[in-house]
């Protein structure tokens, strides 16, 4: 049973429209995460919530926007893609610090 | 900042080999510390992990234990299947009730089982 979801699984995009990768998470964890991760590369963090505290990452472009409306879900807006946002976005749950990182399977952005 | 050095690859091995991953850390305190294992087009998946020293986590037949006084935690296997062909990777997180909630890791070994 699927416990991180991220949709879609597969998102094209042009340069420069908006575009939003959504997660959902049915563990009722209070911390949930976005990766970036480019190819050959490990996850890169881009900020994390604690229940409905966003924390950013010093270096994340303020390109990314990240909304969480409730425990359940959270989604990454990219206001403007660049062709270097081509990537991996992961999704990630936790319950607490020390314990596992639960992740969803990505979704593999591309821009053209 | 906590780092994460592990062994780069790409690791090629035949089947029913023996394989190690080097994974060294840094971190202020007494970390927790984890395998990920990410199959092609997948996510991360949890391999095993250990949160105190001389622990040993396992699954699926892969070992690392935690060694304080090395500050390592390398990955080993008996006997690789071509199955086990994936991305490996290495983190260091905090201990439970302290610290960040970040996972700090390492950059991945690719590993390759050939029959």
């Amino acid at each position: 049973d699927a416990m991180v979801i991220q949709n879609p699984r597969y998102q094209v995009t042009q340069f420069g429209k908006p575009v939003t990768l959504s997660c959902s998470q049915t563990l009722n964890h209070n911390v949930m995460y976005w990766y970036q991760q480019k190819s050959s590369q490990a996850p890169k963090l881009l900020f994390h919530y604690y229940d409905k505290d966003f924390n950013n990452e010093a270096d994340t472009p303020d390109n990314f926007q990240s909304r969480r409306p409730n425990t359940s879900f959270c989604f990454l807006d990219i206001r403007s893609p660049g062709l270097g946002d081509a990537a991996m976005y992961l999704c990630a749950t936790v319950r607490d610090r020390g314990e596992t990182q639960y992740f969803g399977p990505g979704t593999r952005l591309l821009v053209l | 900042g906590d780092s994460v050095t592990q062994m780069e690859g790409p690791v090629t091995l035949s089947e029913e080999a023996f394989l190690t991953i080097n994974c060294t850390y840094t971190a202020t305190g007494y970390p927790s510390l984890f395998w990920y294992v990410q199959y092609p087009g997948e996510g991360l998946q949890l391999l095993l992990k250990a949160t105190k020293a001389d622990d040993k986590g396992s699954n699926k037949g892969f070992e690392a234990t935690y060694r304080k006084e090395t500050t390592s935690f390398h990955l080993e296997k008996g006997s690789v299947q071509v199955s086990d062909s994936a991305v490996y990777f290495c983190a260091a997180g905090p201990r439970s009730g302290a610290g960040s909630y970040q996972l700090t890791f390492g950059k991945g070994t690719k590993l390759s089982v050939i029959p």
